[in-house]
C-alpha cells in the first residue's frame, strides 16, 4: 500500500542538539500530521498541519507544511533522553484515509 | 476523560483458532480506526468505521478479517483462522467529528502472537 518515506531512518544525537526530520510523498496531500511513538504504545498526536506552509509550533517542536503539499518537516530543539522514540509523519488527502510515514528513530544520548 | 481504550493488550493464540480484538473510542468521537504495524515498520491502514458503518476497508485482507462498530459496545476487530503472518500489534484509533476529523487519538494497541 501507499507509504510517505521519512528521512532519516534513524538518528543518534547528543542531548541538547536539535534535530531535523523530513517526509515526501510523490502525491499531494490536504493535512499533515506528526506523531511519536513510545515502545509498548500507541502513537501520541504532536502537531497538526493543515494550510500550505503552515509552520506551527508545539514547546520543542516545531513542523511546517510544505509549500509543493508533497513534504513535511519536524524540528525538535534542545533535545532531552525523553525525546527518544519513532516519530511518524502521516497525511491525508480530502477525506481518505490517514497513511502513515516509515517512521524516523530518535536515540538520545546524555 | 479516557482515552481510546483497547483490549486484550496481548493476545496468544495457535495457527487456526479466532482472534477478537476489542476496541472503545473516545467519548464524543465517532469514528473508529484499526491500523496494523508488524515490528519495525509503520502503521498500516486496515478499515475505518462508523456506528453500524463500514466506511473505507480497503486496507482489510479480503479473507479471514472482519470488523465491526455496533450501535452498542465497542469495536470488534476479527481474525478466524489466524496463521503466524498475522502475529502484529493491532491499534485503534478515534476521531472527533467536524473538521478535526483528521486527528487520529490511538489506543495502546493489542499484541497478538501466533505459535
Amino acid at each position: 500500500g501507499q507509504q510517505l518515506n521519512q528521512s532519516p531512518q534513524s538518528m543518534f544525537i547528543q542531548e541538547g542538539e536539535d534535530v531535523s526530520m523530513n517526509c515526501t510523498s510523490s502525491s499531494i496531500f490536504n493535512t499533515w500530521l506528526w506523531y511519536k511513538q513510545d515502545p509498548g504504545e500507541g502513537p501520541v498526536l504532536l502537531i497538526a498541519l493543515y494550510k500550505a506552509g503552515e509552520l506551527t509550533s508545539n514547546g520543542r517542536l516545531t513542523a511546517q507544511f510544505g509549500i509543493t503539499r508533497k513534504d513535511s518537516f519536524l524540528n525538535i530543539s534542545a533535545s532531552i533522553p525523553s525525546d527518544v522514540g519513532i516519530y511518524f509523519c502521516a497525511g491525508q488527502y480530502n477525506t481518505d484515509k490517514l497513511i502513515f510515514g516509515t517512521g524516523t528513530r530518535l536515540q538520545v544520548f546524555p | 476523560n479516557a482515552g481510546v481504550m483497547q483490549n486484550p493488550r496481548h493476545l496468544v493464540r495457535r495457527r487456526g483458532q479466532e482472534a477478537r480484538l476489542r476496541c472503545s473510542p473516545m467519548k464524543g468521537h465517532s469514528h473508529v480506526y484499526w491500523y496494523r504495524q508488524l515490528p519495525e515498520e509503520g502503521l498500516k491502514f486496515m478499515v475505518y468505521l462508523q456506528k453500524e458503518n463500514i466506511i473505507d476497508e480497503s486496507g482489510m485482507p479480503k479473507e479471514r478479517f472482519s470488523a465491526e462498530f455496533p450501535k452498542e459496545g465497542p469495536s470488534i476487530l476479527r481474525i478466524q483462522q489466524v496463521v503466524r503472518g498475522d502475529s502484529a500489534a493491532y491499534f485503534c484509533a478515534s476521531s472527533p467529528p467536524g473538521y478535526r476529523a483528521v486527528e487520529l487519538f490511538f489506543g495502546e494497541g493489542s499484541r497478538l502472537t501466533v505459535l
